[in-house]
């Protein structure tokens, strides 16, 4: 069975320019997350989706990041403009399955804003 | 509110040695709780988890027992072997499916 897929694997950007971020679920996953995780930091849910739809989104920085799930299956993350403390790993997971507590996890994004 | 507290680290060991990572929570509700591990230079895996009180899990010899008591989901380990340097996440599951990351803990295994 894939994993979850996610590109590109680093991204370095200046500030206020842009940035999308790409994550393929497993196959028949449901629940897509996206979380930010700075170093030192664990994994903070950015927002969550079922199928296509939005479950929570309460702690994305609407003003400046937005993602989507068309179709239900792969999602997009975008950054616009960046700043620099938008600098951190961006992590992709799902779940579903008979284990819906179960999330399984992209290796992650690293971006670098300079 | 939702949230875990883990032990800081970085914790370091001895082959063999016993290992203890504490971790404590906060929520509303019953939360399940997790213990994911990320090896150098890979994602997020899941190790163990526990869906309610007194549940114990347990996988590749580390083991977490759910204690509504007090809170708290510590990670355990009789005898830690080099291959077991990671970092280690608590975590819970709220209602919703949503899920909250402790800060985590990086482990080291000298031989």
């Amino acid at each position: 069975e894939a994993g979850v897929a996610q590109s590109p694997r680093y991204k370095i950007i200046e500030k206020r320019q842009s940035v999308a971020f790409w994550c393929n679920p497993i196959s028949g996953h449901a629940t897509l997350y996206w979380y930010q995780q700075i170093l030192g930091q664990g994994p903070k849910l950015l927002i969550q989706f079922q199928n296509n739809g939005v479950v929570d989104d309460s702690q994305l920085p609407k003003d400046r990041f937005s993602a989507e799930r068309l179709k239900g299956v792969d999602s997009t993350l975008k950054i616009q403009p960046a700043k620099l403390e938008d600098s951190a790993v961006y992590l992709c997971a799902s779940s579903g399955g008979t284990a819906l507590d179960e999330q399984y996890f992209g290796p992650g994004t690293r971006l670098t804003v300079t | 509110g939702n949230s875990v507290t883990q032990m800081e680290g970085p914790v370091t060991l001895s082959e063999e040695a016993f290992l203890t990572i504490n971790c404590t929570y906060t929520a509303t509700g019953y939360p399940s709780l997790f213990w994911y591990v990320q090896y150098p230079g890979e994602g997020l895996q899941l190790l163990l988890k526990a869906t309610k009180a007194d549940d114990k899990g347990s996988n590749k010899g580390f083991e977490a027992t759910y204690r509504k008591e007090t809170t708290s989901f510590h990670l355990e380990k009789g005898s830690v072997q080099v291959s077991d340097s990671a970092v280690y996440f608590c975590a819970l599951e709220a209602t919703g499916n949503q899920f909250y990351f402790g800060t985590g803990t990086s482990l080291t295994v000298i031989p």
